[in-house]
């Protein structure tokens, strides 16, 4: 069946500092993309989303480009902040079926 | 605050006793989604409605497990006989579109 594998956390940065997080899909077809932020105490929330291949989502200085050759979605971010901190999970979606998330990756930013 | 909420926040019970929870989706929202959300995992989805009707509902869902939302607003998710393996965080989630999902903040259900 369709799934999604992000890279394992926990990650710590310094403010400032450039991130990746890495998710990969399996999946026969090519579905939508999205990355959900959970922050403390928080339900999740939509971060950012592509919905065909080479498409870059972006929204509050986060990116990540649709790449459908190596099955990715990469989470990118140039400058992260202590706000930053938070759990980000990784989903797929094919027209008419249910989100497949990720198991998610933790984000933890130093001041 | 117009957000998703749920009740309650936290719940113990005791293995063999049944428990409910309730979602108040964003009022506009037609779709209903339950999650089940175990520690290190990601949400796996459990049901879904459009309005009032049921409309998919996960094979991994036990038959102990029952949701409804009548007149297509707040929605209950029900566990019967609950089981340690039932411990978890359930999600809520309303949804205008597809595409786009609001979570709440998770009932925390843990089964002694």
């Amino acid at each position: 069946g369709d799934s999604v594998t992000q890279m394992e956390g926990p990650v710590t940065l310094s403010e400032e500092a450039f991130l990746t997080i890495n998710c990969t899909y399996t999946a026969t077809g090519y579905p939508s993309l999205f990355w959900y932020v959970q922050y403390p105490g928080e339900g999740l929330q939509l971060l950012l989303k592509a919905t065909k291949a080479d498409d870059k989502g972006s929204n509050k200085g986060f990116e990540a480009t649709y790449r459908k050759e190596t099955t990715s979605f990469h989470l990118e971010k140039g400058s992260v902040q202590v706000s930053d901190s938070a759990v980000y999970f990784c989903a797929l979606r094919f027209y008419g079926q249910n989100f497949v998330f990720g198991p998610g990756t933790r984000l933890s930013v130093l001041p | 605050d117009t957000g998703v909420s749920q009740d309650p926040r936290h719940k113990i019970t005791k293995r063999g006793q049944n428990v409910t929870f309730r979602c108040d989706p964003i009022s506009e929202h037609n779709r209903l989604y339950w999650y089940r959300q175990t520690l290190g995992q990601g949400p796996e989805f459990l049901t879904y409605f459009q309005n009032e009707a049921q409309l998919e509902k996960s094979r991994l869902l036990s038959d102990r497990f029952s949701a409804e939302r009548p007149k297509g607003s707040f929605s209950t998710l029900e566990i019967q006989r609950t089981e340690q393996g039932d411990s978890a965080m359930y999600l809520c989630a309303s949804s205008p579109s597809p595409d786009t999902q609001y979570f709440g903040p998770g009932t925390r259900l843990t089964v002694l």
